[in-house]
This record gives C-alpha cells, structure tokens and sequence, in this order.
C-alpha cells in the first residue's frame, strides 16, 4: 500500500553525469515536494509543484531541475552531479501546502552517491 | 531568518519518559510539527500543534508549545524499544511562505531495553 514510491532507492553516478530520480503517488495529491538530506543534517526543501505551479526555493542550485508530467509523478534532474550533491533525496506530497496544517507523506528516500 | 535547532542525540531506558527538544525563530508559524523517521524510511508525521494551543495530547504523545520562548518539546510516554528513531521539528513559517516546512536536523533517541 505504498503511497509515495521513490525509485531507485539507491542510485550511484559519476561526477558531471546527470542523473534522474523519480518520485510517484497514489494519493493524488496536489503538492509534490522534493527535499535534499545531508548526513546528520535537516531535510532542506529544493523546490515543489502545487498542480502544475512550479515553486524554487531561492537557494536552490541551477544544476537541480525538475518536472511534473502529470498529477502522479515528480522527477528530480540534476545535470552535473557534483561530489556536493551526495545526499538523501526526499519526496513529500501534501493534499494543499503547510500553510493550512496539511500533513506531508514522504516517500523511503533515494540515496545518491557521486563517484 | 528561518531556523529551528534541536539537540542531536538521547538516551533513555525502556518505560522511561522521553522528551525531545526544539526551538525556532520564526514567531509567525502557523502550524509546527513532530515527524520521525526509522532507519531505511521516510519521515512520518507524528503529531502537529497550531501555534494558538499551548498543549496537544495523543496517547503516549505530548506536545508542549511556549511561543513567547519560541520552545517546543515532545514526550514520550513509557518509551519503548520500537520508539528509537530520529525525530524532526518542523516548522510552517508564516511570513511569505509558499507552503514548505523548515526542519531541525533530528534528534536521534536510543531506548536501551
């Protein structure tokens, strides 16, 4: 009964290849999140979708993109992975945002490591 | 500016109380929350608190919130083995926000049976 799928949950690149991550639910919910989680420290939001509404997160490095085909699925792009990028990467989808207490569902995460 | 801060590790024996610390700076957070997360796994919210309540109570869970210090804390009651996990404070800033939580960098428990 998973609701939030991340695949693959572990996912090895070399350095300056890009690499794709993918994230889907089964909730149809209208906010989709992706997080980056450095060992020993606080999910940090990259950005999210609200529908088709795209939301960076001012800080966000250039080299992280990502698309929303359609309600289920999220993907996460970075196009030249640095050793700097090695971390968790987490999705979360939400019926509406934060701003009205609503619950965010994480997916098990996706660990990159960068060679 | 955007932080919360929580103590990186505790240590507790089974049946004890547990309680796991925050602070945050943002005074105009709407909404904070307890998420936890097992090794292997994602975060699960746990509980939340609206910024207007000082308390929250769910079975084995307390949440006490002291805005004028900008403190939230969670106890957990007769602490079990099953409990041992990180534990994240997150809060929902209410200043221009977008809709994204703001999380501390988990407070690891250990329940030693």
């Amino acid at each position: 009964d998973a609701m939030v799928i991340q695949n693959p949950r572990y996912q090895v690149t070399q350095f300056g290849k890009p690499v794709t991550l993918s994230c889907s639910q089964t909730l149809n919910h209208n906010v989709m999140y992706w997080y980056q989680q450095k060992s020993s420290q606080a999910p940090k939001l990259l950005f999210h979708y609200y529908d088709k509404d795209f939301n960076n997160e001012a800080d966000t490095p250039d080299n992280f993109q990502s698309r929303r085909p359609n309600t289920s699925f999220c993907f996460l792009d970075i196009r030249s992975p640095g050793l700097g990028d090695a971390a968790m990467y987490l999705c979360a989808t939400s019926r509406e945002t934060a701003l009205v207490g609503d619950e965010q569902f994480f997916g098990p995460g996706t660990r990159l490591t960068v060679l | 500016g955007e932080d919360v801060e929580q103590s990186l590790f505790l240590s507790v024996r089974e049946g004890d109380s547990s309680v796991i610390n925050c602070t945050y700076t943002d005074s105009s957070s709407t909404y904070l929350y307890w998420y936890k997360q097992e090794p292997g796994a994602g975060l699960q919210l746990l509980t939340y608190i609206f910024s207007n309540m000082d308390m929250k109570q769910d079975q084995r869970l307390t949440v006490l919130l002291n805005k004028k210090d900008k403190h939230l804390s969670l106890r957990i009651a007769d602490t079990q083995t099953g409990d041992s996990a990180i534990y994240f404070c997150a809060e929902s800033p209410g200043s221009g926000n977008t809709g994204k939580l703001i999380f501390g960098q988990g407070t690891t428990l250990q329940v030693k049976p």
